[in-house]
């Protein structure tokens, strides 16, 4: 199993410019999550899935749509995108077991936009 | 408003100390108490986690104590090794949820 793959590794942008990151999983679970990550700021949840066809906003959405077309795959995309976007991004995936949701995460996407 | 909030930022330990990682919450229907792992260009891994029926739980060197009445947790790692070194993130969430809240994290540096 390959677990949780994420596409692009690295990417820079010019503000303004579109893109959108994959996520995959391989381990059918139903619920899925984009975070970003900042210096001293933790992991802050944009935008998740609780399956397909279904998403729902998180902590900081503003500036990000998401997708959630194939059970296995969660895009999240930026429109128009500004500095203020240049981050780490992880996906994430989660099942439940033994009543609670453990979250499976992939090795990141590092976005600069310039 | 911040649910979770961790400390210290930053922690360097010599080898084979015990390294402290603490967290407060303030949400009481929080009920699931997760750290997660992460090492440089990585992303962020289970490595333990606690429910608040028990006070303490422990896997290996790695030991979670659980202070219900005051709304803290805290991760104990024994014997610290160079390989622990990584950020820590403490976390919690309501188990009916589906989704988790994060600390800011603790960047662990363990002196060889």
């Amino acid at each position: 199993n390959a677990g949780v793959t994420q596409t692009p590794k690295f990417r820079v942008l010019k503000t303004g410019q579109s893109m959108t990151l994959l996520c995959a999983q391989d381990m059918n679970h139903e619920y899925m999550y984009w975070y970003r990550q900042d210096p001293g700021m933790g992991l802050r949840l944009i935008h998740y899935s609780v399956g397909e066809g279904t998403t729902a906003k998180g902590e900081v959405p503003d500036g990000y749509n998401v997708s959630r077309l194939k059970k296995q795959n969660f895009l999240l995309g930026l429109e128009s995108a500004a500095p203020s976007q240049t981050s780490v991004y992880f996906c994430a995936s989660s099942y439940l077991r033994q009543g609670l949701y453990e979250q499976f995460f992939g090795p990141g996407t590092r976005l600069t936009v310039l | 408003q911040q649910q979770v909030k961790q400390s210290p930022q930053s922690l360097i330990v010599q080898k084979g100390g015990i390294s402290i990682i603490n967290c407060a919450y303030e949400n009481t229907a929080f009920d699931y108490f997760p750290w997660y792992q992460q090492f440089p260009g990585k992303g962020p891994a289970l490595l333990i986690a606690i429910r608040p029926d028990v006070s303490e739980k422990k896997e290996g060197r790695f030991t979670i104590s659980f202070n219900k009445s005051a709304k803290q947790f805290s991760l104990h790692i024994m014997d610290s090794q160079p390989g622990d070194s990584a950020t820590y993130f403490c976390a919690a969430s309501d188990g009916g949820d589906d989704k988790i809240i994060f600390g800011k994290g603790t960047r662990l540096h363990i002196l060889p």
